[in-house]
């Protein structure tokens, strides 16, 4: 079906490793692609975003990359912290109408 | 600028009972979208508002669901007669453009 998927539940690191949180999407019409990390009591809060005529773009820390060929998203945290231990999700957006679609989410358990 | 803000922040009801829970959207955000997330599951899409009209409420599980945006400014979710199935943390974002969502941090629901 149309729809976002994660391939791990629970990633645990060791802080100052780097991070990396994988996710598929099988629709090929989707433009616009998001990362949000969730906090315990909050909502979705924005991480980085990518559009599908780009394989890489990179923020403070965080760095997305696009795969088209596969459908695969990545997102890379590095030198990873004790608080960026949340729940991540992807999301994306089809190429017409603006509802997000989003995966099921990756758990992050930073280790100190 | 003040952020998405959602009321209550729980609410405990038992099956059979109403519940209306309100969205204030960032002050100028025409778009403003409901999604839950149900039992740990993915977030899932329930509609979008353009000002005060539904662009698409595919999302919408059942008739028990009403969503009003009046005025278009705040927005409330009633779900009458609430069932135990609907128990999940109920969020709501707001965007100017097609993409720049802000999210408020939800609604736990609980049906009991």
């Amino acid at each position: 079906g149309e729809s976002v998927g994660l391939h791990l539940p629970t990633l645990s690191v060791q802080e100052g490793d780097n991070s990396i949180i994988n996710c598929a999407y099988s629709n090929s019409a989707s433009d616009y692609f998001i990362w949000y990390k969730q906090e315990s009591g909050k909502g979705p809060q924005f991480i980085i975003d990518i559009r599908s005529n780009m394989d890489k773009r990179q923020g403070q820390r965080v760095t997305v990359l696009l795969n088209k060929t596969v459908k695969h998203l990545s997102l890379q945290i590095a030198a990873t912290q004790p608080g960026d231990s949340a729940v991540y999700f992807c999301a994306e957006k089809y190429e017409y109408g603006n509802k997000l679609v989003f995966g099921a989410g990756t758990i992050l358990r930073v280790k100190s | 600028e003040a952020g998405v803000t959602q009321f209550p922040s729980h609410s405990v009801i038992e099956k059979g009972q109403t519940v209306t829970l309100r969205c204030d959207p960032i002050s100028g955000h025409d778009n403003l979208y409901w999604y839950r997330r149900v039992m740990g599951k993915e977030i899932k899409f329930l509609l979008h508002f353009v000002k005060e009209s539904k662009q698409d409420e595919s999302g919408m599980p059942n008739n028990r669901f009403l969503a009003e945006r009046t005025g278009g400014t705040y927005s409330t979710l009633k779900v009458q007669p609430a069932e135990l199935e609907d128990s999940g943390v109920y969020f709501c974002a707001s965007s100017q453009d097609m993409n720049g969502y802000t999210f408020g941090s939800g609604t736990r629901l609980t049906v009991v």
